[in-house]
């Protein structure tokens, strides 16, 4: 088990430019979600994968989002046209399908700068 | 509109005392609370959690109580150790749902 990896850990980019995120979760999970986390506030939802399936969007992900899973392993976050309230920690977490009450292992993160 | 709320930005305890950390909620249908601790740098992590049917859940020094009357919960930690400094969220899943509503944090330091 070697938890959830995410690539790259920091991001510059500048204003109008697209990024690409990528998670890989613990292996044996199959639930993937994505979450967004602007200082001094908690992380935020953003949108949930079972297996290769994008169950669940939260309209914080606005059409300049959008995230992918397509063989149920690693998933990819990407946003589109950026601007600086995209400048964010974006966190990905996963659990197995194991039952109703599974706590989430999150991994350290995308730190995002949009300049 | 924030479900879950950590109404102490901080809070200092000196090693060896108790740390008690607070969390409130609104959404009564809320059933599975968690306690999750963040260092610098690295993602949350996974502390301790409870479901709705039960009021006391304990892991070690790290006690989790929940009052469903009051939508209220709190995380004991005794005896408090320096390694315990660290960001503290709350967060809460309703029935059915798949996605965490998080607390703004509390950050914990202990006084060596």
């Amino acid at each position: 088990d070697t938890g959830v990896s995410q690539d790259p850990r920091h991001k510059i980019t500048k204003r109008g430019q697209n990024v690409t995120f990528r998670c890989d979760p613990i292996s044996e999970h199959n639930r993937l979600y994505w979450y967004r986390q602007t200082l001094g506030q908690g992380p935020e939802f953003l949108t949930y994968f079972q297996n290769e399936a994008q169950l669940e969007k939260s309209r914080l992900l606005s059409d300049r989002f959008s995230a992918e899973r397509p063989k149920g392993s690693f998933s990819t976050l990407e946003i589109q046209r950026t601007e600086q309230g995209d400048s964010a920690m974006y966190l990905c977490a996963s659990n197995p399908i194991v039952g109703r009450y599974v706590p989430l292992h999150f991994g350290n993160g995308t730190r995002l700068t949009v300049t | 509109d924030q479900q879950v709320k950590q109404n102490s930005p901080s809070l200092s305890v000196q090693e060896g005392r108790i740390s008690i950390l607070n969390c409130d909620y609104t959404n009564s249908m809320f059933d599975y609370f968690l306690w999750y601790k963040k260092y610098p740098a690295e993602g949350p992590t996974f502390l301790i959690s409870i479901s709705s049917i039960k009021d006391k859940n304990e892991d070690g020094r790290f006690t989790v109580f929940l009052n469903k009357s009051a939508k209220h919960l709190s995380l004991h930690i005794v005896p408090s150790q320096p390694g315990d400094s660290a960001v503290y969220f709350c967060a809460a899943s309703g029935s059915g749902a798949n996605n965490l509503f998080f607390g703004t944090g509390t950050r914990l330091t202990v006084i060596p």
